[in-house]
């Protein structure tokens, strides 16, 4: 079968760094795509990976490894306006977006 | 970069009437269309694939005579909810398959939230 699995939540702190990792079995491998939520409003759109390594884009960046079907989020420098939900998903071989339940993140001051 | 067009973002109807839901590409054509519903808390689960010109492909469990997908053109696909009830209030998100090298190849339209009363 086909899953995608995410923790539910975490809880940072203003300012530290946190790590979202997102763990994939699907069939066929078109990339990896983090989007952030929040609450009433669509996805937004951080990152794609399809090749393997870490893509930085300001704060945020994010890991790919095909091999062990891994990836991670990685957010710097934690702003309260991080609080959302964060959602990996796998485009298949037909590019529908497989996705998991998504990570709650909450930031304390 | 690519832009999807989702409208309205907001609507309100009452229970038995219709309401259509329209995707655009604004600077892209765009043969593929994904439809998704999210319900509060809850993942997006994806309800039919578009594909311009042909019947769009329904996932397990959503009704095709509920739900008319037509994607007529390159740029544009409606999502009809008829007969709509209560229970189909929901957060409805459109997506876009973008053929271009690099960058995403999905593109999401902001989401139409339903509220039938």
């Amino acid at each position: 079968g086909q899953n995608i699995d995410q923790p539910t939540e975490m809880t940072a702190t203003e300012g530290a760094i946190v790590q979202i990792n997102c763990t994939y079995q699907t069939s066929g491998f078109n990339g990896l795509f983090w989007y952030q939520q929040h609450a009433g409003e669509a996805p937004t759109f951080l990152s794609y990976n399809v090749l393997d390594g870490l893509e930085e884009k300001g704060r945020f960046s994010s890991f790919l490894s095909r091999s062990k079907g891994y990836s991670y989020l990685l957010l710097k420098e934690l702003q309260m306006k991080d609080s959302a939900s964060y959602l990996c998903a796998v485009a298949d071989s037909n590019y529908q977006l497989i996705w998991g339940a998504g990570t709650k993140l909450i930031i304390k001051p | 970069g690519a832009v999807v067009s989702q409208h309205p973002s907001r609507v309100i109807c009452k229970s038995g009437t219709s309401v259509k839901i329209e995707c655009r590409s604004l600077d892209f054509q765009a043969t593929t269309m994904f439809w998704y519903r999210q319900f509060p808390k809850q993942s997006l689960m994806l309800m039919a694939t578009s594909n311009e010109g042909s019947k769009a492909t329904y996932e397990q469990g959503v009704e095709k005579d509920k739900f008319l997908i037509n994607h007529a053109s390159l740029t544009l696909s409606t999502l009809t909810v008829t007969s709509a009830h209560p229970e189909d209030s929901s957060f409805y998100i459109c997506s876009a398959r973008v053929r271009e090298v690099g960058g995403s190849p999905l593109h999401f339209g902001n989401g139409t939230r339903l509220t039938v009363t």
